[in-house]
């Protein structure tokens, strides 16, 4: 069965530091996704991307994150200044066009920010 | 009006039995109500999903009951089992190119032998 994966799985930063957060959605898929989940709550959206650009964003998805589609199969989340709020799980996901809207989430990169 | 509340927030129940986890909403725009369980460490997988136009939706041993008039859905897991423990999230979006899912605050299912 096709995976959204994430690299890496854990991740640990110094606050203040960049870092770029990689998935490789299902190559079918046209819908892209980065939601996070801080721990113990609920999952949350941030920002989704279509046809190269972002669609919709959520509050949360402020100047210090950007994505990027570099190539025809990474897609990025680059977090700018880390922030000790800033650790959560961050999960990636896609779907493909059409009536069923089913999303596949990869297994997330655990970010700590210290 | 962005919200999905769910309860209860943790449930216990024993082998073979029945778990109800509750969701309601407020945005009648809403067209897409899917159900993710999520194990420790892992992402959210799709379990089952609902569109408005059902009032029910069974796959095996889970079922989504719709009521449209009261904005309220609940997952049903009949014959509950050890291996069902997970936290199950509801979830709707609404259509379109945007389709961004807005959850729920999760339930913390445990399931005991």
């Amino acid at each position: 069965e096709p995976e959204v994966t994430q690299t890496p799985s854990h991740q640990v930063t110094q606050m203040g530091q960049e870092v770029i957060l990689r998935c490789v959605p299902i190559s079918n898929h046209l819908y892209f996704y980065w939601y996070r989940q801080i721990l113990g709550q609920k999952v949350e959206f941030l920002v989704s991307f279509y046809n190269n650009e972002i669609s919709e964003k959520s509050e949360i998805f402020d100047d210090q994150f950007s994505v990027e589609r570099p190539d025809g199969s990474n897609f990025t989340l680059k977090i700018r200044s880390t922030k000790l709020e800033d650790s959560a799980m961050y999960f990636c996901a896609s779907r493909r066009d059409g009536i069923n809207y089913g999303y596949t989430f990869g297994s997330g990169t655990r970010l700590t920010v210290v | 009006q962005q919200q999905v509340k769910q309860s209860p927030q943790s449930l216990i129940v024993q082998k073979g039995g029945i778990s109800i986890i509750n969701c309601a909403y407020e945005n009648t725009a809403f067209d897409y109500f899917p159900w993710y369980q999520q194990f420790p460490g892992k992402g959210p997988a799709l379990l089952i999903a609902i569109r408005p136009d059902v009032s029910e939706k069974k796959e095996g041993r889970f079922t989504i009951s719709f009521n449209k008039s009261a904005k309220q859905f609940s997952l049903h897991i009949m014959d509950s089992q050890p291996g069902d423990s997970a936290t199950y999230f509801c979830a709707a979006s609404k259509g379109g190119s945007q389709g961004n899912l807005i959850f729920g605050k999760g339930t913390k299912l445990s399931v005991k032998p």
